[in-house]
C-alpha cells in the first residue's frame, strides 16, 4: 500500500560516524514529523515540517542533528558524530494537512533502528 | 502542557472486552483526546479521537466523563492482535504530539 516508508530499516553505526535516515510520506501530504523513540519509551517529538518549511525543530536534541524536506516529499534526518546515546528508534509520520488542523490522525512508518556502537 | 496518566500494563483474555483508562485532569478546553497505539516492531497507528462526547469507530469506542478529566478507551473484544502499546494524548493548536509510556495490553488466549 501506500504507506509512509523509511529507509534504511536497521542502521549499526560506529561512534562518530555519520548517518543519514529517509523517510518517503504519503503522496500530498503536507506535515512531516520525526519523532525519537528510546528502548521502552513513547516517542518524543524532533521536528516538524509543513511542506518544505522546518516549522519547529524545539525537539532536536543537538546540534549534531538537521533535517530537511526540499522539494515538500521526501525528508532526511540527519545525525553527526554519532553518539551511542543517539541509538533509538526513529519514526517519520505524515499528515494530510498543517498540524493545526488537530483532529486529523498522523500516519507513521515503521521506524529506523539505529545502533550506535 | 497537559499531561495525561495511564497504567504502565493491563491483561485480558481474548474475546472479553478491554477498558483502558486515562486520566487528564489538567486538560484545557480546546484539548482534543487521541488514542494510538504501537504493535510490536511498528509505527504508532491512530486508533480513535474526542472532544466531549463519547465517539465510536471500527476499531473501539472512546468513553469521556462529563468533566472531561478522564476518558476511557474500550475495546468490545479483544484479540490476539490488539496486544500493542496503547497512548492516550492530547492535542491543541499549540502543541505537539506528546506520548507518553503508554499502557502495554497483554492479550491472553
Amino acid at each position: 500500500g501506500a504507506g509512509v516508508s523509511q529507509s534504511p530499516r536497521y542502521k549499526v553505526a560506529k561512534r562518530g560516524q555519520d548517518v543519514a535516515l529517509r523517510c518517503d510520506p504519503i503522496s500530498g501530504h503536507v506535515s512531516l514529523f520525526w519523532y525519537q523513540q528510546a528502548l521502552g519509551q513513547g516517542p518524543e517529538f524532533l521536528t516538524y515540517f509543513q511542506n518544505e518549511a522546518q516549522l519547529d525543530k524545539s525537539g532536536l536534541p543537538s546540534d549534531r542533528f538537521f533535517a530537511e524536506r526540499p522539494e515538500g516529499s521526501v525528508s532526511t534526518l540527519k545525525i553527526q558524530r554519532t553518539q551511542q546515546e543517539d541509538s533509538a528508534v526513529y519514526l517519520c509520520a505524515s499528515s494530510l494537512f498543517p498540524r493545526t488542523n488537530v483532529i486529523l490522525e498522523q500516519f507513521f512508518g515503521p521506524g529506523t533502528r539505529l545502533t550506535v556502537l | 502542557d497537559a499531561k495525561t496518566t495511564q497504567p504502565n500494563s493491563m491483561e485480558s483474555n481474548e474475546e472479553e472486552p478491554v477498558h483502558l483508562p486515562c486520566n487528564h485532569s489538567t486538560i484545557s478546553g480546546t484539548d482534543y483526546i487521541h488514542w494510538y497505539r504501537q504493535l510490536p516492531s511498528q509505527g504508532p497507528e491512530y486508533v480513535i479521537h474526542g472532544l466531549t462526547s463519547n465517539v465510536n469507530n471500527r476499531m473501539a469506542s472512546l468513553a469521556i466523563a462529563e468533566d472531561r478529566k478522564s476518558s476511557t478507551l474500550i475495546l468490545h473484544r479483544a484479540t490476539l492482535r490488539d496486544a500493542a502499546v496503547y497512548y492516550c494524548i492530547l492535542r491543541d493548536q499549540t502543541n505537539d504530539m506528546r506520548f507518553g509510556a503508554g499502557t502495554r495490553l497483554t492479550v491472553k488466549p
